[in-house]
């Protein structure tokens, strides 16, 4: 079945620690996407990805970093910078933005970031 | 400002009622506004997807209408099962963008 994975499902973090966030596709999507949730708000974009080594950072990329080496790979590193990052992370894939047209975006079932 | 924001916040409904979840939003260009269903713990799941020339569009119990006009959606589900318990997030699409702005959700739980 295609869809999307990530890894690991629940994750802690030390103070000064980066860590590093999996996310793979087999949708064969061009467009990838990394979301912040928080408890009562609305998912936060943090990066995307048009198409493999490119990305463009989002409204909340401060903190974070991403790679897109492969198009069925889009891991996001959250780095110490981020003095927040007890969140909710979702990525998301879809056929690439301007021809989305009626096609969704695909979710993975998310990574629980805490601070230890 | 682009927004989009959904009442009620939460919901208690009993089995086998049915509920309506609203969605008002002010993003312009429109594109596109999908109904996800995001379960606990769990990633969102599209239900549907309207463009401008839609006015409803159903999937089994659920049904999505929008007034392009008012810029309002609604997602109505009919005879409400234990499993519906969920939050139901509404998400616009602008035109020519990358930009997918979600609304903050309905929780919905169903009681036996």
């Amino acid at each position: 079945d295609g869809g999307i994975t990530q890894s690991p499902k629940y994750l802690f973090r030390k103070e000064g620690q980066n860590v590093t966030l999996s996310c793979e596709q087999n949708l064969n999507h061009d467009a990838m996407y990394w979301y912040r949730q928080d408890p009562g708000q609305g998912l936060r974009l943090i990066y995307y990805s048009q198409i493999v080594n490119d990305f463009q950072k989002g409204d909340i990329a401060e903190g974070y970093s991403v790679s897109r080496e492969k198009k069925e790979s889009f891991p996001l590193t959250v780095t110490s910078a981020q003095k927040n990052p007890t969140a909710f992370y979702l990525c998301a894939s879809s056929i690439i933005h301007n021809r989305v047209g009626n096609q969704p975006q695909h979710f993975g079932d998310g990574t629980r970031l805490s601070i230890l | 400002k682009n927004q989009v924001e959904q009442s009620p916040q939460s919901l208690i409904i009993l089995e086998g009622k049915n509920c309506t979840l609203q969605c008002n939003y002010t993003v312009s260009p429109f594109s596109n506004l999908r109904w996800y269903k995001q379960d606990t713990g769990r990633g969102p799941v599209s239900l549907t997807i309207m463009t401008f020339s839609e006015n409803t569009k159903s999937n089994g119990r659920y049904t999505a209408t929008l007034d392009a006009d008012t810029k309002q959606s609604s997602l109505h589900i009919t005879a409400s099962q234990l499993s519906d318990s969920a939050s139901y997030i509404c998400v616009v699409s602008s035109s020519g963008t990358y930009k997918y702005i979600f609304g903050t959700g309905t929780r919905l739980k169903v009681l036996a």
